[in-house]
């Protein structure tokens, strides 16, 4: 059974306007949350992560929200460039030690 | 250099035979892992090590067995591979965040394994 979910499997953009990039979990264990970028032929490469603590993570034009409460986080881009067309895969942990990976996200930024 | 690699990087073989995927590592992380990507299934846990010693199931053990020789080394073995192992197999390693558990995973570029 899935515990992380990425709903969308694609997403469409214009450069310079916000990408956003959701993931569901089902487990409230959970407390470490990921994103990694994908490009083809490339392993995934780590972006941006959260602790339960927090509601929100900033790291330049990436920022990560958190919702304990729906069990929802989300991944916003802005201003979206050509260059962050790729998957984007989130995952979470409540243990530090597994982590559980959604389906992945394929995001194309129009320029 | 690659700080994590991957040999081979794509393999066909036949139903049955045996296969090693293997993964080197030059970061010094104790922590190592590998999933399997399949289309519209993400990235799923099938073993992983926190050191030489200590090897531990993940999410789809079944049909896989893994030897960490080394700390920088972490091969993994279909001993009698079927079609639906084909996919997509990643290696990975981590550090410890400052609570003691793992932080980031650095990924290998992926080996693509399709059997017949």
């Amino acid at each position: 059974d899935q515990q992380v979910k990425q709903n969308s499997p694609s997403l469409s953009v214009q450069e310079g306007r916000i990408s956003i990039l959701n993931c569901d979990y089902t487990n409230s264990m959970f407390d470490y949350f990921l994103w990694y970028k994908k490009y083809p032929a490339e392993g995934p490469t780590f972006l941006i992560s959260i602790s339960s603590i927090k509601d929100k993570n900033e790291d330049g034009r990436f920022t990560v929200f958190l919702n304990k409460s729906a069990k929802h986080l989300s991944l916003h881009i802005v201003p979206s460039q050509p260059g962050d067309s790729a998957v984007y895969f989130c995952a979470a942990s409540s243990t530090g030690n597994q982590f559980y990976f959604g389906t992945g996200t394929s995001l194309t930024v129009i320029p | 250099d690659a700080d994590v690699t991957q040999t081979p990087r794509n393999r066909i073989t036949k139903t049955g035979k045996r296969i090693m995927l293997e993964c080197s590592q030059t970061k010094g992380h104790d922590r190592m892992y590998w999933y399997r990507q399949d289309p519209g299934l993400g990235l799923r846990l099938i073993y992983y090590s926190f050191d030489v010693k200590d090897i531990n199931k993940g999410e789809i053990s079944d049909g896989y067995s893994v030897s960490r020789q080394a700390q920088a080394k972490f091969s993994l073995s279909l001993e009698s591979a079927i079609p639906n192992q084909t996919a997509l197999y990643f290696c990975a390693t981590s550090d410890l965040n400052f609570n003691g558990l793992t932080d980031t995973q650095y990924f290998g570029p992926g080996t693509r394994l399709t059997v017949l």
